[in-house]
């Protein structure tokens, strides 16, 4: 069956600063790959997707490329700010209805 | 479009007691799944509709939990004989069958206490 792994957080960073969330998968078939965000006290958003190899998903300046020779989908930033502080969630999608959440990684974006 | 909408948001109850939510999805989906996140951890699947029809439920829903969606619109999620380890975060997601299925619109949540 599918299952992820993700980068262990939480995560600390300054505004600003680089971020890089790691993820990788193993899944039957060629899933889909999707990154959902926890912000506070709200439900699960989509972030952003990519449905082929070296598809590249990209949303309010985070990008993940799939990789399938690494079986990858590590989440970018080039500069975080605040209120991007929240949960992340790596999800492979494939052939079965639901989708394989990751544990998360806790962002924290310090001013 | 007002989104996922899911009542109550938070339940507390004693332990041995029955509790109901209901999810009522964004109206044109067909599809609608149940998920529960327990603290520190991503959500787990726990059941799924099309239409009316339920089509996949997850080892994780024992005989104490029952979901229905009886018209193919809102869907309601009961736990009889609740227990404290029934205590999550229970969510509920839906989407549209042509559309990519892991794209889900998930909703706020119901918190539910078993004390």
């Amino acid at each position: 069956g599918n299952s992820v792994t993700q980068m262990e957080g939480p995560v600390t960073l300054s505004e600003e600063a680089f971020l890089t969330i790691n993820c990788t998968y193993t899944a039957t078939g060629y899933p889909s790959l999707f990154w959902y965000v926890q912000y506070p006290g709200e439900g699960l958003q989509l972030l952003l997707k990519a449905t082929k190899a070296d598809d590249k998903g990209s949303n309010k300046g985070f990008e993940a490329t799939y990789r399938k020779e690494t079986t990858s989908f590590h989440l970018e930033k080039g500069s975080v700010q605040v209120s991007d502080s929240a949960v992340y969630f790596c999800a492979p999608y494939s052939s079965a209805s639901k989708i394989i959440f990751g544990s998360g990684t806790r962002l924290s974006i310090r001013p | 479009d007002t989104g996922v909408s899911q009542n109550p948001r938070h339940k507390i109850t004693k332990r041995g007691q029955n509790v109901t939510f209901r999810c009522d999805p964004i109206s044109e989906h067909n599809r609608l799944y149940w998920y529960r996140q327990t603290l520190g951890q991503g959500p787990e699947f726990l059941t799924y509709f099309q239409n009316e029809a339920q089509l996949e439920k997850s080892r994780l829903l024992s005989d104490r939990f029952s979901a229905e969606r009886p018209k193919g619109s809102f869907s309601t999620l009961e736990i009889q004989r609740t227990e404290q380890g029934d205590s999550a975060m229970y969510l509920c997601a839906s989407s549209l069958s042509g559309a990519y299925r892991g794209e889900q619109y998930f909703g706020p949540g119901t918190r539910l206490t078993v004390t």
